[in-house]
């Protein structure tokens, strides 16, 4: 599987947009780029996936570089609820379709009042 | 619709002990997973279940088991827990063909 690299944490102020950079220099054609969050003391949510085109949903937008080898989560407008740790995650679909995820370390957001 | 609901919530073992961990979920899903997250870490891919009747390990299985008992209901059992099983235990489902998996609240399980 493909490995990501992010940022081990980041802060941003509340009601300022915030831009959550990942790497993903070993992407392959088929990988699909997601994004998942998780809050303190509770189990992942799913934010945001794509593959070539930015993507966008009431959560947040995922930017992906033309040669998808990098990709940004954007959320626009932060609040202290998006305080959490941010997982960008590569997977490639097969043929059983499990679709089972590899989570990384994550980036650890943190937003300011 | 409960989403993904997991028992028990917490749990403490003595070494050598044995436990199930249930896992259940009512949104008509094919797939299920057991992920472990150790503190300050992301979490692990335990064993995964595709489908009712069929199962596959993860990156991190020793020591662990799992029953898909129907298309709602995915089991891990620790048979003999040991220290290092300290973890937190969650849960997961999603459909085919797409990777929104849906997780678990977790359950947080200490072997002393």
């Amino acid at each position: 599987d493909a490995k990501t690299t992010q940022p081990n944490s980041m802060e941003s102020n509340e009601e300022e947009p915030v831009h959550l950079p990942c790497n993903h220099s070993t992407i392959s054609g088929t990988d699909y780029i997601h994004w998942y969050r998780q809050l303190p003391s509770q189990g992942p949510e799913y934010v945001i996936h794509g593959l070539t085109s930015n993507v966008n949903n009431r959560m947040a937008s995922l930017a992906i570089a033309e040669d998808r080898k990098s990709s940004t989560l954007i959320l626009h407008r932060a609040t202290l609820r998006d305080a959490a740790v941010y997982y960008c995650i590569l997977s490639r679909p097969s043929s059983s379709n499990t679709g089972k995820l590899i989570f990384g370390q994550g980036t650890t957001l943190q937003v300011k009042p | 619709n409960a989403g993904v609901t997991q028992t028990p919530k917490f749990q403490v073992l003595k070494t050598g002990q044995s436990m199930t961990l249930q896992c259940a979920q009512d949104m008509n899903h094919n797939s299920m997973y057991w992920y472990r997250q150790d503190p300050g870490m992301g979490l692990r891919l335990i064993y995964y279940s595709a489908s009712e009747g069929t199962t596959d390990k993860g990156e991190v299985p020793n020591g662990y088991n799992v029953s898909r008992l129907n298309k709602r209901e995915f089991s891990l059992r620790l048979e003999s827990a040991a220290p290092s099983q300290t973890s937190v235990y969650f849960c997961a489902s999603n459909r085919d063909k797409t990777y929104e998996q849906y997780f678990g609240p977790g359950t947080r399980l200490t072997v002393t």
